[in-house]
């Protein structure tokens, strides 16, 4: 196990289509997050999970985004009808949550470019 | 709500002079609170946290509630340090990170 992953690591796609995007995380992690980052700017939280269940989802997300965990190991994070301002990069980050804390394991990412 | 506020988009310092990357936040509760780093062209990477006290590569960073700030120091920068450093914040075990847009940080020689 080598970290988190993320497939693809780069997507060009052309407005209005439909992107998904996979991460699989550290084993045994049971958190999953995913996060936004555009150019100059922080990662920003989209949503994430606790094992299976999604837990928070950014109010920030359009409906256009959707994301599933459904056996608690790998995520998908899906864009529907894509639109330029989604060109970004997209996170994700897995961790395991224990009594002193936790700490988020991030992977690579992949880049999206909405054309 | 919450933010990581970074005054600093660059920073730049000679080899052996020390380093301070300001980082503060607004959070109305008991807010849990790390550097990360990203070196060019690797993933990002946790550096410290706060409730550890620890010093990681020779970086410290104090948690001053009366100011609300989580300074990243360094007494003696060193090339390698070169990297974009950011501060994020989170409530203890609840999850999402909120972080601050960064501060790279050049080590001249």
């Amino acid at each position: 196990d080598t970290g988190v992953s993320q497939n693809p690591r780069h997507k060009i796609t052309k407005r209005g289509q439909n992107v998904t995007f996979r991460c699989d995380p550290i084993s045994e992690h049971n958190r999953l997050y995913w996060y936004r980052q555009t150019l100059g700017q922080g990662p920003e939280f989209l949503t994430y999970f606790q094992n299976e269940a999604q837990l928070e989802k950014s109010r920030l997300l359009s409906d256009r985004f959707s994301a599933e965990r459904p056996k608690g190991s790998f995520s998908t994070l899906e864009i529907q009808r894509t639109e330029q301002g989604d060109s970004a990069m997209y996170l994700c980050a897995s961790s395991l949550v224990v009594l002193t804390g936790e700490t988020q394991y991030f992977g690579p990412g992949t880049r999206l470019l909405v054309l | 709500a919450q933010r990581v506020t970074q005054p600093e988009k660059l920073l730049s310092v000679f080899k052996g002079a020390p380093v301070e990357l300001k980082c503060n936040y607004s959070y109305s509760g008991s807010p849990e609170l790390f550097w990360y780093v990203q070196y060019s062209r690797q993933r990002l990477q946790l550096l410290l946290r706060h409730i550890s006290r620890e010093s990681i590569k020779g970086f410290t960073a104090d948690l001053n509630k009366g100011e609300t700030s989580f300074h990243l120091k360094k007494p003696f920068a060193q090339e390698e340090d070169s990297a974009m450093y950011y501060c994020a914040l989170s409530e203890t075990n609840a999850g999402k990170s909120t972080f601050g847009d960064g501060t790279t940080l050049t080590v001249k020689p």
